[in-house]
């Protein structure tokens, strides 16, 4: 069965450069969200996108902005990085047959700022 | 605003013995209640969900778990352990009554299964 897509899996950035993440969804899921996992620590939920519209809003920081496109997949764009947004960063889906049911979540894309 | 505490942050057990991962939450309203687990550089995996009705909830890989309103509890157990149960386990709630379907987890157990 498909599950939920991110890409890329790895990536390096430096202090102060940009990164975009992606996410796609399982088909027909057309609710989206990001989740922030620090090192050793529990996954933070970030935001979160229904329908291609922002749902909710967690403790995503300024310098941080997500969409969520016409084919449902999202773009997580993180600019001015910092050591400390080295993190894994989850996207999960959902249905609205599954709302506050059942969230699926892909790989993680791991990013690491040196 | 809910919470969720998970009492242990490791637990060792040798193989074949049973388990009881602990976790609390905190809220003035009715939650849905899961237990996620995510191996090695891996995503998280739904093992099971507790939305109403009977409070004991069987998930995958021979989990299961017990909703306990009176004490805010829902402690995942396994009766006998496998090394390939190793693993980060991490409780989680949503609140089905604000519409945000948006997940707070625990801060995580990490189960150690020795042989």
């Amino acid at each position: 069965a498909a599950g939920v897509i991110q890409s890329p899996r790895h990536l390096i950035k430096e202090k102060r450069e940009t990164a975009t993440l992606k996410c796609y969804p399982i088909p027909r899921h057309d609710t989206v969200y990001w989740y922030q996992q620090g090192p050793g620590q529990d996954p933070q939920f970030l935001i979160s996108f229904y329908e291609k519209m922002q749902s909710d809003k967690g403790s995503i920081p300024d310098r941080f902005s997500a969409q969520q496109f016409s084919d449902y997949h999202s773009e997580l764009n993180m600019s001015s990085l910092e050591l400390g947004d080295s993190a894994l960063y989850f996207c999960a889906s959902s249905t609205p047959d599954s709302m506050n049911t059942e969230a699926f979540f892909g790989q993680g894309t791991r990013l690491t700022v040196v | 605003a809910q919470s969720v505490t998970q009492l242990d942050s490791q637990v060792p057990v040798f193989e074949e013995a049973p388990v009881e991962l602990r976790c609390n939450y905190s809220s003035s309203v009715s939650v849905y209640l899961f237990w996620y687990v995510q191996y090695p550089n891996q995503g998280l995996q739904l093992l099971l969900k507790y939305l109403s009705g009977s409070t004991l909830v069987k998930g995958i890989n021979g989990f299961e778990a017990e909703f306990n309103k009176s004490q805010t509890s829902f402690h995942l157990r396994k009766p006998s352990v496998h090394i390939s149960d190793t693993a980060e386990y991490f409780c989680a709630v949503s609140r089905p009554d604000t519409g945000r379907r948006a997940l707070t987890f625990g801060s995580g157990t990490r189960l150690q299964v020795q042989p």
